[in-house]
């Protein structure tokens, strides 16, 4: 176990809906990482937000955004969903600073499924 | 951006044997070198990392190696067990840039013959 938690763990829904994906970081880490995992684009860097702003963005789309809380959960939106957007959806945190603060720690991942 | 290349994509080997996963990385800046492994629907675990400053880096059977000149660095598994099958994937970060996504590679499917 990381540490770090997701919810919901399953997701079903359909073309053109919208969801919300949770996530809540390790005790202590201030940044928050999101990261999609197909089977043709592998693991893909989406998101970064650090202390509840936005740090670094990666190939994420404009259908996507996300937001960090003063409590630190972030939430990732998806909306207007395609079948393409079906996917492991995983957030990863890492501690402040020091040497070790590159040290990403996976949650266990949402499964989204789109119909 | 950075491009990080890995092969093979599938590798088998037999149990107490050897593997060896090698990966390119395009920016010359980067400077953290993790590798994760991840078992059928789990999240990716970190097994080891290295930093630019480091040749090799070691933690029991595993280890790694960077080549900072030819920008490529290698996930050496010896004394293979069954529980090593899972997928690898070796990712490249620029660490101080203020963006700290990682990028990783397409992953190797380990594979442990009894």
């Amino acid at each position: 176990d990381s540490g770090v938690t997701q919810t919901p763990k399953h997701l079903i829904t359909a073309t053109g809906q919208r969801v919300t994906l949770r996530c809540s970081p390790r005790s202590g880490d201030l940044s928050v990482y999101w990261y999609q995992q197909s089977l043709d684009q592998g693991l893909q860097f989406l998101i970064q937000y650090y202390n509840g702003e936005e740090r670094a963005k990666g190939n994420i789309l404009e259908r996507f955004s996300a937001q960090q809380f003063p409590d630190l959960h972030s939430e990732l939106n998806l909306s207007s969903l395609e079948l393409g957007d079906s996917a492991l959806y995983f957030c990863a945190s890492s501690v402040v600073a020091g040497l070790a603060r590159e040290t990403q720690y996976f949650g266990p991942g949402t499964r989204l499924l789109v119909l | 951006g950075e491009n990080v290349e890995q092969h093979p994509s599938t590798l088998s080997v037999q149990e107490g044997d050897s593997a060896v996963i090698k990966c390119t990385y395009s920016d010359s800046a980067s400077n953290y070198f993790p590798w994760y492994k991840q078992e059928l629907g789990k999240r990716p675990q970190l097994i080891i990392d290295i930093r630019s400053n480091v040749g090799e880096k070691k933690d029991q059977r595993i280890a790694v190696t960077l080549n900072k000149t030819a920008k490529h660095f290698s996930l050496h598994i010896t004394e293979t067990q069954p529980e090593d099958s899972a997928v690898y994937f070796c990712a490249a970060l620029f660490s101080g840039g203020g963006a700290d996504g990682l990028t990783f590679g397409k992953g190797t499917h380990l594979i442990i013959q009894p």
